[in-house]
């Protein structure tokens, strides 16, 4: 069984600022895949970034990176230079061997101008 | 670009009604995927489907039902619409191409209201 645990349900950011989203998870899978998914107001589900747990090197979407510490089983987003639009509802989920995915409970972003 | 619609954003339907939510995607994807998104809970899988005719119970299957009968069509069923299942229901699809890519893509949502 896997489980994903979002520790903060909301977390805001000044415009132009870093913001950190935290993201543990738990698996008794060999071999993973870690999202980060976004959800803006009213609008439809994207994908953000992924990560595959047997690559060492953290991923990196342009504002968008992560902080995959496998080990400590932690998987943290980082946004760059944030923008308005950033603003949204961000899941992170695990992914296994049987197609399925695990989601966080969600953290809600505000950008302040 | 993967596409996947949902039949409706928005409905409305009363206690007792036989409920149908449809999806529909247009990337020849294998899996599909039913979800429902509730304040505080995140996303938790009602029913899975790995291929046609095929379904696998989710975390939450009890008071649903699904159907695929075509690859590119997953339908949820809520059999006797009560007021706990007023909620956001999410479709997702993804490919069969490697066994642990499992990236997801999502359609709208369909938000159901029971009254």
């Amino acid at each position: 069984a896997q489980t994903v645990t979002q520790s903060q349900p909301e977390m805001s950011v000044q415009e132009a600022e870093t913001v950190t989203l935290s993201c543990t998870y738990d698996t008794s899978e060999s071999d993973y895949y870690l999202f980060w998914y976004k959800q803006p107001p009213s609008r439809q589900m994207i994908l953000v970034i992924r990560q595959e747990a047997y690559k060492q090197q953290n991923a990196t979407e342009n504002r968008f990176s992560v902080n995959f510490q496998k080990a400590a089983k932690s998987f943290s987003l980082k946004i760059s230079d944030s923008q308005l639009g950033d603003a949204a509802m961000y899941f992170c989920a695990s992914g296994g061997s049987n197609y399925k995915l695990t989601f966080g409970k969600g953290t809600l972003l505000t950008v302040n101008p | 670009d993967v596409k996947v619609t949902q039949s409706s954003r928005y409905l409305v339907k009363r206690t007792g009604e036989k409920v149908f939510l449809e999806c529909v995607q247009d990337m020849d994807h294998e899996n599909m995927f039913w979800y429902r998104q509730d304040p505080g809970l995140g996303l938790r899988l009602i029913y899975f489907s790995y291929d046609v005719k095929m379904k696998e119970k989710g975390d939450i299957p009890e008071g649903y039902s699904v159907s695929r009968e075509k690859k590119e069509r997953f339908s949820l069923i809520l059999e006797s619409a009560s007021t706990n299942q007023t909620s956001m229901y999410l479709c997702a699809s993804s490919p069969t191409t490697s066994r642990f890519n499992s990236e997801q893509y999502f359609g709208p949502g369909t938000r159901l209201t029971v009254t």
